[in-house]
């Protein structure tokens, strides 16, 4: 069966300190992946989507950044963190023909 | 573009029906629906893949008006496990989701 993994679930970082979100999937090859943002009693923001090795579509022009070095792999970065970018983080992973989305667990970043 | 959802928020007592909104100003080509509980990741539905579709999930149902660019959740008999937020997604034809901003649905006893 197919998971996903999300890691660190929580975290607490000064301003403009570095950021990496990693995230995994197993059970299944060449999925779409995505990294979506809920800030606080807020809606969920795609960020970036990715349908390949490689291939970044980014959504909101900002200080962060995606990358995917492995089929099943989606990493969120970022150099320096802003206040604004506190929130809940989820990796999700779709099927390419349904488009269906599978949640991580979510990474919940406090920025101060 | 992001869908946009309707009421914002639902609150009922148990066993009474509920009927979420999700319309569209684009072009549909998929709608999925997800509930997502106070703290968790959100966890998927259903997903309606043509015009008129209908499915249904335990006693929550939904239905997909192509022409209308438009979904609705229905929540039958409501239990308190419903209580949640409850998305709408919108795709458009390409790969990428875009989610409306959120139904809070608090089912009292």
């Amino acid at each position: 069966s197919q998971t996903i993994h999300q890691w660190p679930a929580t975290l607490v970082q000064p301003v403009g300190s570095p950021l990496s979100l990693e995230c995994t999937v197993e059970g299944t090859s060449n999925p779409n992946l995505y990294w979506y943002r809920q800030a606080a009693g807020r809606g969920l923001q795609l960020l970036f989507y990715s349908v390949g090795i490689g291939q970044i579509s980014s959504e909101v022009p900002q200080n962060l950044s995606a990358s995917r070095p492995q089929d099943r792999q989606f990493i969120l970065s970022s150099k320096k963190l802003l206040l604004s970018d506190s929130g809940f983080y989820l990796c999700a992973w779709s099927v390419q023909t349904t488009g269906e989305l599978f949640f991580g667990e979510g990474s919940r970043l406090t920025v101060l | 573009q992001q869908p946009v959802q309707s009421p914002q928020a639902v609150i009922l007592r148990e066993g009474e029906d509920a009927v979420i909104n999700c319309s569209s100003s684009k072009a549909l080509y998929s709608v999925h629906w997800y509930r997502q509980k106070h703290g968790e990741a959100p966890v998927f539905l259903m997903i309606l893949l043509k015009g008129g579709e209908q499915k249904g999930h335990d006693k929550i149902s939904a239905s997909f008006n192509e022409k209308k660019q438009q979904s609705s959740l229905y929540l039958t008999a409501s239990q308190l496990s419903y209580s949640g937020t409850y998305f709408c997604g919108s795709q458009g034809g390409s790969e990428k989701l875009v989610f409306g901003k959120g139904t809070k649905l608090t089912v009292n006893p």
